[in-house]
């Protein structure tokens, strides 16, 4: 079974540019957690996913952030107008309902 | 709200060192609290973790044991290995939440031959 794949491992994109990060959870696993962790901080909560289904939002930033988790295929962060301020690592974590949560490797965001 | 705050790093330590990592927390009701263990490249992986007052969590040797008194969960071992460098977080999950975490920021252990 393999764990929380994310893809890509690091992303550079200019400012202004559109960022997609792409999270595959564990075979079996329908929820999902965003987190973000800038530079000398720990992870922060983002977004919490089921399929379809936007459950907990408040840790997004209200302009040029959206998440979605479609029923079928990966969950996907979006982040539209990149600034250098977006440059962070941004985690994916899955779980089943009630159950462990794994978290992925991370994808290392870069904005010149 | 809840807020996790832990010993600032980095630590670097010898083989065979005894480790002590320290983690406070604020939270209204009863938290669950957890360490999560990073490897250079990897992602977060659960290393021990403690749901109520008094409650010991322990994993490859290392123990950490809930504290409602000082509100602390602080991480220790006995004897470190050169295999434990790596970044410990110290997180906790709300008596009301689902599954949402708060995170502290970080501690990097460098552990030399």
């Amino acid at each position: 079974n393999a764990g929380v794949m994310q893809n890509p491992r690091h992303l550079v994109r200019r400012r202004g540019q559109e960022a997609r990060l792409r999270c595959s959870p564990m075979k079996g696993h329908s929820h999902v957690y965003w987190y973000r962790q800038l530079p000398e901080e720990g992870l922060k909560f983002m977004v919490y996913l089921q399929k379809e289904n936007i459950i907990d939002e408040s840790g997004m930033p209200k302009e040029r952030f959206s998440a979605e988790f479609p029923k079928e295929g990966p969950s996907i962060l979006r982040i539209q107008q990149v600034v250098r301020g977006d440059s962070a690592a941004y985690f994916c974590a899955s779980s089943s309902i009630g159950g462990k949560k794994y978290f992925g490797p991370g994808t290392r965001l870069t904005v010149l | 709200g809840n807020s996790v705050t832990q010993m600032e790093g980095p630590v670097t330590l010898s083989e065979e060192a005894f480790l002590t990592i320290n983690c406070t927390y604020t939270a209204t009701g009863y938290p669950s609290l957890f360490w999560y263990v990073q490897y250079p490249g990897e992602g977060l992986q659960l290393l021990l973790k403690a749901t109520k007052a008094d409650d010991k969590g322990s994993n490859k040797g290392f123990e950490a044991t809930y504290r409602k008194e000082t509100t602390s969960f602080h991480l220790e071992k006995g004897s470190v290995q050169v295999s434990d460098s790596a970044v410990y977080f110290c997180a906790l999950r709300g008596g009301t939440s689902y599954g949402k975490l708060t995170f502290g920021q970080g501690t990097i252990l460098t552990v030399h031959p």
